[in-house]
């Protein structure tokens, strides 16, 4: 089947390293993504990683990939307050019918305080 | 700037009234796709259009259709509406090299 998760909520303080956690169902997920979306605003592309790889960093952001646990973490070094939003794990499915769609989790509230 | 555009940033409208939301997708792009955030249900598909064509319906109410124009552009027609419509309608466009840029949204609240 299809289905994402994670966990709803995480408060971290200002300069240490915030964690987001996403576990899928999916073995045949090509892809996965973490958007980020702010307040009263669209999503935005953080990064992605394809399945074939373990780990990706781009600056602050490492996402690490666990196949074999359908595991899939987003970690944000030196957080800032600017990083205060919520997160969102995608997955594109196994592909069927010539279509790809992505499945979200319902999102995890990163709250960064002094 | 993502490159898709949504129009109207805000809708207000009573239940039972019928509104349209527009896309237009990223330049030279022939996909659509349309989403609905909810409080409730979280982000949902609802319905991908490749080219003028229909590809793929997820939860897509029958009360709910859409369309892809000539010129690529979306449009997602909402009938009959009812206070639990009320949500974020968000559109999307492929990356090239995988991913999806979404436009920033309407908001539909009914009221």
């Amino acid at each position: 089947g299809e289905d994402v998760e994670q966990s709803l909520f995480l408060s971290v303080r200002e300069g240490d390293s915030s964690v987001i956690n996403c576990t899928y169902t999916d073995s045949s997920s090509t892809y996965l993504y973490w958007y980020k979306q702010e307040p009263g605003a669209g999503l935005q592309l953080l990064t992605y990683i394809f399945s074939n790889m373990d780990m990706k960093q781009d600056q602050r952001l490492t996402v690490l990939l666990n196949k074999k646990d359908k595991h899939l973490s987003l970690r944000i070094a030196d957080t800032q307050t600017g990083d205060s939003a919520i997160y969102f794990c995608a997955e594109i499915p196994g592909v069927s019918g010539g279509y790809n769609k992505l499945i979200f989790g319902a999102g995890t509230r990163l709250a960064v305080h002094p | 700037d993502s490159g898709v555009t949504q129009t109207p940033k805000h809708l207000i409208t009573a239940t039972g009234q019928r509104v349209t939301l527009r896309c237009s997708p990223r330049s030279g792009d022939l996909s659509v796709y349309w989403y609905q955030q909810s409080l409730d249900q979280g982000l949902q598909f609802l319905i991908h259009y490749y080219n003028g064509e229909e590809r793929a319906k997820g939860n897509i109410l029958e009360r709910f259709s859409a369309q892809q124009f000539p010129d690529l552009h979306s449009e997602l027609n909402l009938s009959s509406l009812e206070l639990g419509d009320s949500a974020l309608y968000f559109c999307a466009s492929s990356v090239p090299g995988g991913g999806y840029t979404f436009g920033s949204g309407t908001r539909l609240t009914v009221v």
